[in-house]
């Protein structure tokens, strides 16, 4: 079984500042896949980042980087330079690479970013 | 990119009668969807893994008799809540997936739906 922690209920950011939103997870596969979603309150779900459990480096998509510290269980989200569209919910997810992209998700994080 | 189309995105109905909710993949075939629960403030839980043309697989806690999952084809599939319930007021959201399931390979999800019951 899997299961992903996220421990910040609601997070405040001020506009153009970074944040990072902690990810951990807990899974006895040896390959698996780490994705984070942004929900915004419309409710559909945003893809955002993937990480692969054996990709050597730390996953970055635009102003989105995760940091993969992997003998923590670790991957916390990265925003750089906050915008006020990033105001939303933030779900990290785990999927084993054998359970046919099947996620567990996180309790989620609400970003808010401060004008 | 690939877009699904999940509908109706809000419904209200009366105790009793029952709800369906499509999801349809618009330009690529689903070989398996997954469909979602969400209640306010909370995250998402699977309900169950729709394969086409096969049964359901249902996960634990979830009433496969009153959350009926129908995969008729590679582009549709259909969640019918029946005989619904003011505790069965929640967003459901579908997802699906193409092809080989390769670990990068993302999921794509509707926009959901918001079902009341009065």
């Amino acid at each position: 079984a899997q299961k992903i922690t996220q421990t910040q209920p609601g997070m405040f950011v001020q506009e153009k500042e970074a944040v990072t939103l902690d990810c951990t997870y807990d899974t006895s596969d040896p390959s698996y896949g780490l994705f984070w979603y942004k929900q915004p309150s419309s409710g559909e779900m945003i893809f955002l980042i993937y990480q692969g459990s054996y990709d050597q480096q730390n996953a970055t998509e635009g102003r989105y980087s995760l940091n993969f510290q992997k003998a923590r269980k670790s991957a916390n989200l990265v925003i750089s330079a906050s915008q006020l569209g990033d105001s939303a919910m933030y779900f990290c997810a785990i999927s084993p690479h054998n359970a046919g992209n099947m996620l567990t998700f996180g309790g989620g994080t609400r970003l808010m970013v401060k004008p | 990119g690939a877009v699904v189309s999940q509908h109706p995105s809000r419904v209200i109905c009366k105790s009793g009668t029952s709800v369906k909710i499509e999801c349809r993949s618009l330009d690529f075939q689903a070989t398996t969807m997954f469909w979602y629960r969400q209640f306010p403030k909370q995250s998402l839980m699977l309900m169950a893994t729709s394969n086409e043309g096969s049964k359901a697989t249902y996960e634990q806690g979830v009433e496969k008799d009153k959350f009926l999952i129908n995969h008729a084809s590679l582009t549709l599939s259909t969640l019918t809540v029946t005989s619904a319930h003011p505790e069965d007021s929640s967003f459901y959201i579908c997802s699906a997936r193409t092809g080989v399931p390769t670990g990068a390979n993302v999921l794509t999800f509707g926009a959901g739906s918001r079902l009341t019951v009065l």
